[in-house]
């Protein structure tokens, strides 16, 4: 199993660009996250789905789209990339949403810069 | 209220030394309280983890104490060596979301 994969590891946008965060997960999850960190913040929830089909926004979602059309990927979309969105971005995912063994396995993280 | 505040935000310990992260919440809706560890590039990984029914959890050097009455819970490291110098989060569940503290950058010196 290779876990959850994030692609790319790095990127710079320039203001204005858009580009899609790929994640894809190979442990059949149904609970999909992504979160971004930023220095001294912590995990940011940005959206999260529920299963293929399901999103929701999470804390900080806007600037962000996402989908979910099948069990394996959660796409993270940036339209108009603005500096306030640079940060290390994290996937994750979790067989459910509820209980102690719900651990969330995350991604390698994609670091993203908007200059 | 969702928050999860963390403290210290670093530490330094010396080897073979106790480190102690504290976290304290507000929503008492929470009821799963994870521990996670990241180094440097690297994307967290769970640590350890407690539910509110219980007082501590020890995993080998690593022990949650948790005070449902003071809605607080700790983190201690027992022996602490070199390579358990990473960040920590803690993070407090509920209604299938994670929320993460701040974030503690332990270091352990040789």
């Amino acid at each position: 199993n290779a876990g959850v994969t994030q692609t790319p590891k790095f990127r710079i946008l320039k203001i204005g660009q858009s580009m899609t965060l790929q994640c894809t997960q190979d442990m059949n999850h149904n609970y999909m996250y992504w979160y971004r960190q930023d220095p001294g913040m912590g995990l940011k929830l940005i959206y999260y789905s529920v299963g293929a089909g399901i999103t929701d926004k999470g804390e900080v979602p806007n600037g962000y789209n996402v989908s979910r059309s099948t069990t394996e990927d959660f796409p993270l979309r940036l339209e108009l990339a603005a500096p306030s969105q640079t940060s290390v971005y994290f996937c994750a995912s979790s067989y459910s949403g509820v209980g102690a063994t719900d651990t969330q396995y995350f991604g390698p993280g994609t670091r993203l810069t908007v200059l | 209220q969702q928050q999860v505040k963390q403290s210290p935000q670093s530490l330094i310990v010396q080897k073979g030394g106790i480190s102690i992260i504290n976290c304290a919440y507000e929503n008492t809706a929470f009821d799963y309280f994870p521990w996670y560890q990241q180094f440097p590039g690297k994307g967290p990984a769970l640590l350890i983890a407690i539910r509110p029914d219980v007082s501590e959890k020890k995993e080998g050097r690593f022990t949650i104490s948790f005070n449902k009455s003071a809605k607080q819970f700790s983190l201690h490291i027992m022996d602490s060596q070199p390579g358990d110098s990473a960040t920590y989060f803690c993070a407090a569940q509920g209604a299938q979301k994670l929320v993460f503290g701040q974030g503690t950058r332990l270091t352990i010196n040789p």
